[in-house]
């Protein structure tokens, strides 16, 4: 079967730094993709990794290992408005999503 | 900068009735994808389309149907709905030509409430 395991929580400190973990087991692969989505509003895209290594946007960055599949989204210097889900999502012949992490940010 | 636009954004129908639901993609992207989310649930892909041709299928009942237009604009339609059916449905578009087929942009989503 097709899976993604990713933690269903994570709380962190405004300020510091949190590392969102995801697991895959799927038949294909076209690459692993991070999304943000506030409640009530909509995924917004945040990064993508076809390739082994690290992607750097800004403050967030994605980490991806095929052999091992494996990825991981950092966020770094966090803030309030980083308080969100976050999905990791697999593309093989479909558009496959995670549980969603849930982020907690204490000030 | 245009986004993906979705309408109605909120809907309520009685069980057993029928509801379209419709997606206008960001202009010149070339695929748009239907998803379902459930409340504390992660999105469920159900339908994608790639230059007005059925590329994917994912979860879709066979009560749903789906299609896109010429002018790229694509249409859910659901019929005979059910309580279960109530849910977010979020549409999304992505430039697959670009190759960055997995940076999908989504719209605000239609909230649909079956009573």
């Amino acid at each position: 079967g097709q899976s993604l395991e990713q933690p269903s929580e994570v709380t962190a400190v405004e300020g510091a730094i949190v590392q969102i973990n995801c697991t895959y087991q799927t038949s294909g692969f076209y690459g692993l993709s991070w999304y943000q989505q506030h409640d009530g509003g909509a995924p917004t895209f945040l990064s993508y990794n076809a390739l082994d290594g690290l992607e750097e946007t800004g403050r967030f960055s994605s980490f991806l290992s095929r052999s091992d599949s494996y990825g991981y989204l950092l966020l770094q210097e966090l803030q309030m408005k980083d308080s969100a889900s976050y999905f990791c999502a697999v593309r093989d012949d479909k558009i496959i999503f995670g549980k969603g992490t849930r982020l907690h940010i204490l000030p | 900068a245009a986004g993906v636009i979705q309408s109605p954004r909120h809907l309520i129908k009685e069980k057993r009735e029928t509801a379209t639901l419709k997606c206008y993609p960001i202009p010149r992207h070339d695929t748009v994808y239907w998803y379902q989310q459930g409340p504390g649930q992660d999105p469920q892909f159900l339908i994608s389309f790639y230059e007005k041709m059925q590329s994917d299928k994912g979860s879709i009942p066979d009560r749903f149907s789906a299609q896109q237009f010429s002018d790229y604009h694509s249409e859910l339609n659901m019929s005979s709905l059910e309580l279960g059916d109530s849910a977010l449905y979020f549409c999304a578009s992505s430039l697959v030509a670009s190759g960055r087929s997995n940076e999908q942009f989504f719209g605000p989503g239609t909230r649909l409430t079956v009573l």
